[in-house]
């Protein structure tokens, strides 16, 4: 049973523009959420979270929306650039602060 | 510091034969985790240590699997009678307590291939 989904394998997204990554979950006691990045042949790199009393998080180009009442959060990266160019995970905690539940992550591609 | 190290970058064994992995984490950070990730798809966490205390273990890690932190420093990771199953990156990532608690500072992981 996944609990968090990420359902676009990958995105191709025109430099400056902006890239939305999507992440759906099933678990309402989830109450942390975070997108990490991975560039190929390293470990994941925290880049924003979201607590779930918030609906908005921001930090510079990346903005992070969630909607509890659809269970779905999203990762916004304006102005897109071509080192966004990445794998992002999207991660889930349950007040445990020890084990994550990961999606399955989304490839970005910016096109120059 | 420079991160989460972890030890070998690579490692390719036959079947039935053991492994070991290593991790160093952040030093000031009291809890390290292991982590598997096959391709294609997300982390999916192994167990958990807090100081040299391992407080959770996954439903993924069989009998063969044993994870230890002496002193609360490094970890190592060990698998005994490897399987083609086991092939996969094994990712340690390390954190603090309190606030930011949930955001785990990973290494490059150690890939495992099982032949």
């Amino acid at each position: 049973d996944q609990q968090v989904k990420q359902n676009s394998p990958s995105l191709s997204v025109q430099e400056g523009r902006i890239s939305i990554l999507n992440c759906d979950y099933t678990n309402s006691m989830f109450d942390y959420f975070l997108w990490y990045k991975k560039y190929p042949a390293e470990g994941p790199t925290f880049l924003i979270s979201i607590s779930s009393i918030k609906d908005k998080n921001e930090d510079g180009r990346f903005t992070v929306f969630l909607n509890k009442s659809a269970k779905h959060l999203s990762l916004h990266i304006v102005p897109s650039q071509p080192g966004d160019s990445a794998v992002y995970f999207c991660a889930a905690d349950m007040d445990s602060n020890y084990q994550l539940i990961w999606g399955a992550g989304t490839k970005l591609i910016i096109k120059p | 510091d420079t991160g989460v190290s972890q030890d070998p970058r690579h490692k390719i064994t036959k079947r039935g034969q053991n492994v070991t992995f290593r991790c160093d984490p952040i030093s000031e950070h009291n809890r390290l985790y292991w982590y598997r990730q096959t391709l294609g798809q997300g982390p999916e966490f192994l167990t958990y240590f807090q100081n040299e205390a391992q407080l959770e273990k996954s439903r993924l890690l069989s009998d063969r699997f044993s994870a230890e932190r002496p002193k609360g420093s490094f970890s190592t990771l060990e698998i005994q009678r490897t399987e083609q199953g086991d092939s996969a990156m094994y990712l340690c990532a390390s954190s603090s307590t309190g606030a930011g608690a949930n955001v785990l500072t990973f290494g490059a992981g150690s890939r495992l291939t099982v032949l």
